[in-house]
């Protein structure tokens, strides 16, 4: 069973709609992370918030919009996605530690589907 | 940036069999995790290991980070083993930017 949980698990939406992808984890972990899975690729990078602020955006269109709300929590906000947007979008947390971190630990993941 | 590259991108095994994942990267690196994808997309860790080697039951792994190379073996596949393997690299000092390779497809039949 996963520690870090997300939801919804499938989401559907039109190119016009707003929503949010949410993911939650009571590991006491400070680092959460945001993926993007495309079909038999591995996952990629989008963002990484550490103590609950942004370290890292790897250049994600603006369409894509993170929020750490406490610790614990971690939202994606979609507005205006493409048809190519659609995949396995996986959150995960880990410790934060200079120099050797933690592992990774991911959640289920929300498979999103642009229509 | 770093590259990493896994080989072989595909394997089919006999139910029973064992195997060897490779890992290479191209730059050095901090942190090394193990995955395994299962068909239903979760990702699931199989090993955090910087350097050494570690065994889990069927499954044990050896990095030698000089040599810039990780091995991920399985002995007695079974037919839940099959999925896709990634192995992840870690390089800035604080832990945060893991770079995937792009994994080894495994199927094991009955």
């Amino acid at each position: 069973d996963t520690e870090v949980t997300q939801t919804p698990k499938h989401l559907v939406m039109g190119m016009t709609n707003k929503k949010s992808l949410k993911c939650e984890q009571h590991m006491g972990h400070r680092a959460m992370y945001w993926y993007k899975q495309k079909a038999k690729k591995p996952p990629e990078l989008m963002f990484v918030y550490s103590y609950e602020k942004l370290s890292i955006n790897e250049s994600v269109p603006s369409r894509f919009s993170p929020e750490c709300p406490n610790s614990s929590l971690l939202n994606l906000h979609l507005h205006a996605l493409q048809p190519e947007d659609s995949a396995l979008y996986l959150c995960a947390s880990s410790h934060v530690m200079r120099a050797r971190n933690s592992p990774l630990h991911f959640g289920n993941g929300t498979r999103l589907t642009v229509t | 940036g770093i590259q990493v590259e896994q080989s072989p991108p595909d394997l089919i095994l006999q139910e029973g069999a064992n195997s060897t994942l490779r890992c290479n990267f191209s730059d050095s690196v901090n942190n090394l995790q193990w995955f395994h994808q299962n068909p239903w997309g979760q990702l699931i860790n199989l090993f955090y290991i910087p350097s050494g080697t570690k065994q889990n039951g069927r499954l044990s792994a050896t990095t030698v980070a000089t040599e810039r190379y990780s091995l991920l073996y399985i002995s007695s596949s079974q037919t839940t083993d099959s999925g896709v393997y990634f192995c992840a690299v870690v390089t800035d000092n604080y832990g945060q930017n893991f770079v995937f390779g792009p994994g080894t497809r495994l199927s094991v039949l009955p």
